[in-house]
Formats: structure tokens, C-alpha cells, sequence
């Protein structure tokens, strides 16, 4: 297995733009994690899905973030308009639901709004 | 608020000698403690992970110590090697949040040779 895949890895765009951020999950895991990671606040679960549901979203910060999974294989993270705070590491992760295996992290998408 | 309170925030150690991260917890749902280790660059990956029915897990130089009265456990890292130096969390997992893992803040490790 290829592991979690997120894409980009490095994005930069300017404050206003759209982002969105890309992620596939490992065949088979039925919960699917968005990461934000900065050195202010570490890392910061901003929502995640069981069986492609959201479960729990309180960890967005604004509106400006949205994030779907249409599918068992696929999740995008977008964000309109982009800010520069939201210059971050954003990561997805997957796991088996009450599993030892834990997460499986990808290597993460790097986010820069200039 | 934190669930899981996680220190040192960094740490300086000397190749061979120990590391020694600790973190603790207040809810009692918790039923699972994974650490997680971060090389720059990359996704946190799954080090080592323990229950709260044993008191201590042991993979090679790593081992877990768990107290569940203090509601708390520790990562050592023993004869400590350069390549040892990454971002370290801890982490626990709630039955009454099946599947999501509350983390903590990272310890940063720097192991000099």
C-alpha cells in the first residue's frame, strides 16, 4: 500500500485565492483526519470522517474552511478565501475505527499565503 | 483544553544517554496511549502504543511506563542516537470518542553526538 497520499506538497497563493488541499486514504480505513500543524499551536484536528461522514467539525476555524469526502478513497480540504494565518502544515491521516494500528499519516501539505 | 499535557516541550540529550517525555490525562475514558514520532518533513508515524492493562511495553530501545492511579506514562528512550532526534507526541484515545486520538503539545528531542 501506498500510504496516505495528500497533494500538493507545497502550495502558495496569495491571500483571496482558493485552496484546495487533496488526500487519499488507505484502502480499507473507515476514519479519514485533517490536520493543521504550526509551531504556535501544534497539531490541531480540524475535522474528521467515519464511513465518509463528518463527525466532528469543531475544530474548523471559520466558514472560510470547508472539507468533503465523497467517496471512501478521497477527501479535499478547501479553503476560500485563503489568509495568510492560515500558513500552516496540513495533514491527513487515516486509521482503522478502535484499532491498535492508529493513524497513518501523510507526509502533509505545506501551505504558504503570501 | 488540552486533554493531554504533554513535557518537556524540547530536550537536549546526549548520544547514549536517556530521554525521558511525560504526559498526563484527566479523562479516565482514555483506553489507549500511542506516541508519535515526527522526523522535519514528514507525518507524525506510529512508534509505540500501550493499554492501560500493563504497566510497561518494550519495543527495542523504546519503552512505554503507564500509571493508570496517576494518570500518567512516559516515554524513555534509552541509549539515545542521533538519528533518535525528531519531534516526539503522546497521544490517548477515548471510548467515548471512538477513534479519535487527543494529542499532545511535542516534545522536540535533539540528541548530540
Amino acid at each position: 500500500d501506498a500510504g496516505v497520499i495528500q497533494s500538493p506538497r507545497h502550495e502558495v497563493t496569495e491571500m483571496g485565492q482558493e485552496v484546495t488541499l487533496r488526500c487519499k486514504p488507505i484502502s480499507g480505513h473507515d476514519y479519514l483526519f485533517w490536520y493543521r500543524q504550526t509551531m504556535m499551536r501544534g497539531l490541531e484536528l480540524l475535522i474528521y470522517f467515519n464511513n465518509n461522514v463528518p463527525i466532528d467539525d469543531s475544530g474548523m476555524p471559520e466558514d472560510r474552511f470547508s472539507a468533503k469526502m465523497p467517496n471512501a478513497s478521497f477527501s479535499t480540504l478547501k479553503i476560500q478565501p485563503s489568509e495568510p494565518r492560515d500558513s500552516a502544515v496540513y495533514f491527513c491521516a487515516s486509521s482503522i475505527g478502535g484499532s491498535d494500528y492508529g493513524y497513518t499519516f501523510g507526509s502533509g501539505t505545506r501551505l504558504t499565503v503570501v | 483544553q488540552q486533554q493531554v499535557k504533554q513535557s518537556p516541550q524540547s530536550l537536549i540529550v546526549q548520544k547514549g544517554g536517556i530521554s525521558i517525555i511525560n504526559c498526563a490525562y484527566e479523562n479516565t475514558a482514555f483506553d489507549y496511549f500511542p506516541w508519535y514520532q515526527q522526523f522535519p518533513g514528514k507525518g507524525p508515524a506510529l512508534l509505540i502504543a500501550i493499554r492501560p492493562d500493563v504497566s510497561e511495553k518494550k519495543e527495542g530501545r523504546f519503552t512505554i511506563s503507564f500509571n493508570k492511579s496517576a494518570k500518567q506514562f512516559s516515554l524513555h528512550i534509552m541509549d539515545s542516537q542521533p538519528g533518535d532526534s525528531a519531534t516526539y507526541f503522546c497521544a490517548a484515545r477515548g471510548t467515548d470518542s471512538w477513534g479519535k486520538l487527543q494529542f499532545g503539545a511535542g516534545t522536540q528531542v535533539v540528541v548530540t553526538p
